[in-house]
């Protein structure tokens, strides 16, 4: 597709259960951020991958969120033991990326809506 | 760390009426500005950003914004408003990772409601 894809766009699921949220970038974005946005609030940064190795994953609130990015493209945002407090908007964007690149913006896919009962 | 702040949590405006939205940011060296739009069940559209340059930039539209360091501001401004801008607008600073490839994760404000009456 033309832009960033996320799915499922909802999800319910009780406490304590597991997750997988999948982000399709852009292709050839080589660039790929996780956010969180919680109601009535800005997104928050989460993890960062540059191809296939996490960047940055100074954002990932403790150690039951992982995410993983194996071949450079598709990113699995994973979340273990889900509580309450987990139920956001879960936002990928993708840039091109790369040292030649430069300075660029990042596209947005529509989200992820996670509901934890 | 950066932070941004946007003190306006909602706005009403009149249509066709001129807008300005206020953004606030905290960061140590030059900072990298966006804003974004969300409508809603819709994702983040950018509407503009400030790399470095001419601190007056132009985005979608009919959007402007003006970078000013000494205030460490980067408010957002459109001379006419029309319905369909109504919706959540963020303002963000973008700050250099640690791997340096010239990508950068974003820091983003609450947000800003706009409301626009008839």
């Amino acid at each position: 597709g033309a832009g960033v894809s996320q799915t499922p766009s909802n999800k319910v699921t009780e406490k304590g259960k597991y997750v997988e949220l999948r982000c399709d970038p852009i292709s050839g974005h080589t660039a790929l951020y996780w956010y969180r946005q919680s109601l009535g609030q800005g997104p928050e940064f989460l993890i960062y991958f540059q191809g296939t190795g996490a960047a940055d994953d100074s954002g990932l609130p403790n150690d039951r969120f992982f995410a993983v990015r194996p071949e450079g493209s598709v990113s699995t945002l994973k979340i273990q033991r889900t509580e309450r407090g987990d139920s956001a908007v879960y936002l990928c964007a993708t840039s091109p990326g790369g040292r030649s690149s430069g300075r660029s913006e990042q596209f947005f896919g529509p989200g992820t809506r996670l509901t934890v009962l | 760390a950066q932070s941004v702040t946007q003190p306006d949590i909602h706005i009403t405006v009149s249509e066709g009426a001129s807008l300005e939205l206020r953004c606030n940011y905290s960061y140590g060296a030059t900072p990298y500005l966006f804003w974004y739009v969300q409508s809603p069940g819709q994702g983040l559209q950018l509407l503009l950003k400030y790399f470095s340059g001419d601190t007056l930039v132009q985005g979608i539209k009919g959007f402007e914004a003006e970078f000013k360091r000494s205030q460490s501001s980067f408010n957002l401004r459109k001379p006419s408003v029309h319905w369909s801008d109504a919706a959540e607008y963020f303002c963000a600073v973008g700050a250099g990772l640690r791997s340096n490839f010239g990508n950068e994760k974003l820091t983003f404000g609450t947000g800003t409601r706009l409301t626009i009456i008839p």
